[in-house]
Order: structure tokens, then C-alpha cells, then sequence
């Protein structure tokens, strides 16, 4: 089976533009979830999907946003980026057919905002 | 709220040596615990779980123990490899965390030949 893809790996924006990052889960996954990496702040929980619809979110602000397809694919979007915004961001598939299951990672997009 | 605590590294050692990471957890329920591993440049792959107290995950030679009696998951390996160098996260899921993960903070370990 493939594992989870994520497309563009690299980005270089510029402070106040947005940006769209994509996610194809392990076929057959159907739970998305996103993860923002930084030095500073580690690994923190952004948000999930689920059969299109997002069942949590985490501490963010609304600059940040996603969103699932009917095939599962998942793209969140960040708009008005500042420099914080700098950070991996990381996508994880599940086929959540339990209320916790473990979660596949895939390689990551490296966001840098100038 | 949910939480996990890791040891702060970075953690060096020589080749053959033995690993311990330190993890313990706060759970609002009965969480499933995991061992994520960091390689340079690349995203996060699942080392090995545990889903109820005292079962033990095991995976290229580590080994976690959950104990729920000390809120623990502590990562062991009797001989490291330099291959073994990466990161190593510390993640609860459970009904606090609406099943989605909660990471420590990660410990990097280098390993030297």
C-alpha cells in the first residue's frame, strides 16, 4: 500500500500571502489529520476530518482551515501568513474505526514565510 | 488537559550502549500510548503502541511497557545502533484528546560508533 503523500514538500511565501497544502491518506483511510511542527512548540494537533467533515480542531487561529474530499484527500489552507507560520506541517491518516487508532504520517511540507 | 513528558535530550551515546527515554503521561481517560520515531528530514513513522495497562509494544529491538500505575511508557533498547540516531516522541490518544495525538516534547538521540 502507499503511504500517506503530501504535496508540495518545500514552499517559500511571503509574509501576508496564503497557502494550500495537500494530503493523500493511505487508501482506504478515512480520518485526516493535520500537525503543526515547530522548534519551539513541538508537534501541535491543528485539526481532523472525517468522511469530509472536520470533528476537531485545535488551538489555532481561523487563518487556518481545511477541508476532505469524498475521495479523503484533505488540503488545509493558511491565509495571511505571518512569520510564525514557519514551522513543517504534517498530515496523518487513520482508518478510525475505533474511537483511537493509530495514525500513519506522511513526509511533511516544509513551510518557510519570509 | 491531556499531557505527556518526556526527557529533554539531546541524548548521546556509543554504539551497543543501552536506551532509556522517559515518558510519563496525564489522561483524562484510559489512553493508548505510542512511540513515534523522527528520522532527519523525514515525517513521523509509528515505532510500536500499547493499549491498555501492562501490555507491552515492541519493534526493531525497542520495547515499551505500559504502567498505569505510574502513568509511564518508558522506550528501552539493550544495544543501540548508529541507524537508531532520530528523534523519539512520546503520544497519548483518548477521549480527552478526542482521539487525536498528544506529543511530548521528543528526545533526540545520536548515536556514535
Amino acid at each position: 500500500k502507499a503511504g500517506v503523500t503530501q504535496t508540495p514538500r518545500y514552499l517559500i511565501k511571503t509574509r501576508g500571502q496564503q497557502v494550500t497544502l495537500s494530503c493523500s491518506p493511505i487508501s482506504g483511510h478515512r480520518s485526516v489529520s493535520w500537525y503543526q511542527q515547530t522548534p519551539g512548540q513541538g508537534l501541535q494537533f491543528l485539526f481532523e476530518y472525517f468522511s469530509e467533515t472536520q470533528r476537531n480542531k485545535g488551538n489555532f487561529p481561523g487563518r487556518f482551515s481545511g477541508r476532505q474530499f469524498s475521495n479523503s484527500r484533505s488540503e488545509m489552507n493558511v491565509s495571511t501568513l505571518e512569520l510564525g507560520d514557519s514551522a513543517l506541517y504534517l498530515c496523518a491518516s487513520s482508518y478510525k474505526q475505533g474511537f483511537v487508532d493509530e495514525q500513519y504520517f506522511g513526509p511533511g511540507t516544509r513551510l518557510t514565510v519570509t | 488537559g491531556d499531557s505527556v513528558t518526556q526527557m529533554e535530550g539531546p541524548v548521546t551515546l556509543s554504539e551497543e550502549a543501552c536506551l532509556t527515554i522517559n515518558c510519563t503521561y496525564t489522561a483524562t481517560g484510559y489512553p493508548s500510548l505510542f512511540w513515534y520515531v523522527q528520522y532527519p528530514g523525514e515525517g513521523l513513522q509509528l515505532l510500536l503502541k500499547a493499549t491498555k495497562a501492562d501490555d507491552k509494544g515492541s519493534n526493531k529491538g525497542f520495547e515499551a511497557t505500559y504502567r498505569k500505575e505510574t502513568t509511564s511508557f518508558h522506550l528501552e533498547k539493550g544495544s543501540v545502533q548508529v541507524s537508531d540516531s532520530a528523534v523519539y516522541f512520546c503520544a497519548l490518544s483518548d477521549v480527552g484528546s478526542q482521539g487525536n495525538l498528544i506529543f511530548g516534547k521528543g528526545t533526540k538521540l545520536s548515536v556514535k560508533p
